[in-house]
């Protein structure tokens, strides 16, 4: 089967720009989370989908971060307007069940550089 | 929030050598994976093991969780081993949620 698919692998805009980052999720997995790693620190998760509401999102830094999910297939993430300290790796992930049942599948991610 | 502890945060090896990780936690998991992120940045899964143990060719892991601990064991490595490895686990309190370490950074000379 075909794994966790982000597009793009890598982005690099100006500061104050637009970026969308697109995550297909392993098919029949209705669980979608967005993880980012900054700065070398260690990975933070972002936000939790279940099909197409969001159950989590306490981890969105700010309203500069949407994320979105329609029909409860794959997802975007907007960062609007994209600041110097928004750079670095979203991973997206999808579990077949909640993830104390089920492994998280993460993909290859999208390295975002703000310049 | 639950704390994850990783150790050692770098190690280097010579190519062949054996190599152990520690990861250490504070409070009751349900879920711990195992991940390898490798040079190109992408996070590979390498296990799932909320508890005892398992193998995978060169790799095993060990959880113990009454004991709040789990070790990767990486046998005979590789250059291609080289990168970050990041144990991240789940608590009872949120249960869906990864909390991940800071990772161990390996670097596999050949």
């Amino acid at each position: 089967e075909a794994g966790v698919t982000q597009f793009p692998s890598h982005s690099v805009i100006e500061k104050g720009q637009t970026v969308t980052l697109r995550c297909d999720p392993i098919s029949g997995h209705d669980n979608l989370y967005w993880y980012r790693r900054v700065m070398g620190k260690e990975i933070k998760f972002l936000l939790h989908f279940v099909k197409e509401s969001k159950q989590d999102e306490s981890g969105m830094p700010n309203n500069r971060f949407l994320a979105e999910r329609t029909g409860g297939t794959y997802s975007t993430l907007k960062v609007q307007p994209a600041e110097l300290e928004d750079s670095g790796v979203y991973f997206c992930a999808s579990s077949l069940d909640r993830s104390y049942n089920s492994p998280l599948h993460f993909g290859n991610g999208t390295r975002l550089t703000v310049t | 929030g639950i704390q994850v502890e990783q150790s050692p945060p770098d190690l280097i090896l010579q190519e062949g050598a054996n190599s152990t990780l520690r990861c250490n936690f504070s409070d009751s998991v349900n879920n711990l994976q195992w991940f390898h992120q490798n040079p190109w940045g992408q996070l590979i899964n390498l296990f799932y093991i909320p508890s005892g143990t398992k193998q995978n060719g060169r790799l095993s892991a060990t959880t113990v969780a009454t004991e709040r601990y789990s070790l990767l064991y990486i046998s005979s490595s590789q250059t291609t081993d080289s990168g970050v490895y990041f144990c991240a686990v789940v608590s009872g309190g949120s249960n869906y949620k990864l909390t991940f370490g800071k990772g161990t950074l390996l670097t596999v000379n050949p």
